[in-house]
Parts: C-alpha cells; sequence; structure tokens
C-alpha cells in the first residue's frame, strides 16, 4: 500500500463546477499536510498547508480529518486556469521529515 | 530572488554514458531534496541532504546512481552508466530549515532521455 493515495483521476469538469480531491495516508506519525500543484511540464508548486481546523484561500477549502487519516481539497467555481495536477503531500517527522507526495490527481476545466 | 537552478533543463544521451545533473539551491536554505519523476511511478525521493549531509538515500535506484553536496550551494546527480529506463524528469528542491513545516521550492526540472 503507498503511503499517500490519491484518485489518479482525470476529473473532467466544467467552469464553474465545484470539485473535490480526496487523499489518504498510512503512517499516522504524519505531521504535516499540503497540497502543491503541478502544470503540465512544470515543477510542483506549494498551494496550501492543510491545517487540523481546516482552512480557505479564495475558492480553495483544504480540511484534515486526522482520526480517518484523510485530506481533502475543495476547489468552487473552477477556472479555465485550475487545470492542473494536484499533489497531496504528507510529512512524517519520524521518516526524517521528508516529504511524501502522494500520485497526483488530475483535473481538467472546460469552457 | 533566484530560485533554485538546475542544470541542464534539456539532456539527451546515449545508453551507457554519465550523466550529470546539477542543482544550486536557494541561499540560505540548508536542506536539498533530489526528486524523479515519470508518468509510471509519479514523484519519487532519491535522496535528501541536511547541511550538505545525506541523511536518507534509501531512494537511490541502484550504485548507478550518484549524489553529492560538496558545499551548501552545489549538488549534483551522476548517472553512471545511464540506462533507456533512467529517462524521467529529475527535481532538485531546497527548504529552510531542518525539519520544519517550511515547504519546498522546487527547480524548473532537467528532461532526461536516454536512448
Amino acid at each position: 500500500r503507498k503511503e499517500v493515495e490519491q484518485d489518479p483521476g482525470p476529473f473532467n469538469v466544467p467552469e464553474g463546477a465545484t470539485v473535490a480531491f480526496n487523499c489518504t495516508y498510512s503512517n499516522s506519525a504524519s505531521q504535516s499536510f499540503f497540497w502543491y500543484r503541478q502544470d503540465c511540464r512544470k515543477e510542483p508548486k506549494l498551494l496550501m498547508s492543510v491545517y487540523s481546523s481546516g482552512n480557505e484561500d479564495g475558492r480553495f477549502t483544504a480540511q484534515l480529518n486526522r482520526a480517518s487519516q484523510y485530506i481533502s481539497l475543495l476547489i468552487r467555481d473552477s477556472k479555465l486556469s485550475d487545470s492542473a495536477t494536484y499533489l497531496c503531500v504528507v510529512i512524517v517527522y519520524n521518516q526524517g521529515g521528508k516529504l511524501i507526495f502522494g500520485q497526483g490527481t488530475e483535473l481538467s476545466v472546460k469552457p | 530572488d533566484a530560485g533554485v537552478i538546475q542544470s541542464p533543463r534539456h539532456e539527451v544521451t546515449e545508453m551507457g554514458q554519465e550523466v550529470t545533473l546539477r542543482c544550486k539551491p536557494i541561499s540560505g536554505h540548508n536542506s536539498l531534496f533530489w526528486y524523479r519523476q515519470t508518468m509510471m511511478r509519479g514523484l519519487e525521493l532519491l535522496i535528501y541532504f541536511n547541511n550538505n549531509v545525506p541523511i536518507d538515500d534509501s531512494g537511490m535506484p541502484e550504485d548507478r546512481f550518484s549524489a553529492k553536496m560538496p558545499n551548501a550551494s552545489f549538488s549534483t546527480l551522476k548517472i553512471q552508466p545511464s540506462e533507456p529506463r533512467d529517462s524521467a524528469v529529475y527535481f532538485c528542491a531546497s527548504r529552510g530549515q531542518e525539519f520544519s513545516t517550511d515547504t519546498q521550492y522546487f527547480g524548473p526540472g532537467t528532461r532526461l532521455t536516454v536512448l
């Protein structure tokens, strides 16, 4: 079983739609969580951190459920420019603080 | 401010040749990571350094791969001899504080093709 698992998609949605991505992690010692975005043929870039209380940044909302070892990302009113791959990332400090990446979920927003 | 710098951006080589990828982390960052990304396997951590010291190289696929960080501003990843299955995008990333929640900043990557 992979340490961080995501639905690879692709998710094909129309502009304006709301879309949600899920991610599960296996190591209960995981302590920090992030969503990264990767555009085609580009490097991954931090989208947002994920806090226990949940956090929102404009149209993006991230949630963490430690009991279920589950992270989510909600995108409201999706734009064409949201088309990218979204990577779930976990830091496990008892593994030296390295980032562990999920396989990514591909999103395609259509006009 | 300059981000993470990688060179070359593209490399095409023949099987059996030595390949050297280079990375300059963000000034002041003390952690450096090498990743490999393919369609099949996604983003894989190969090795990372804290304060120029290799901490975890468990992701290095085999002895053909080696990485060095002779100083805080430079690292290399070497493949010798290269094989077609090494074809991938290799990313370098740096981070500001050891064992912190500071995010990693990725370089633009080196797209390697081994024929």
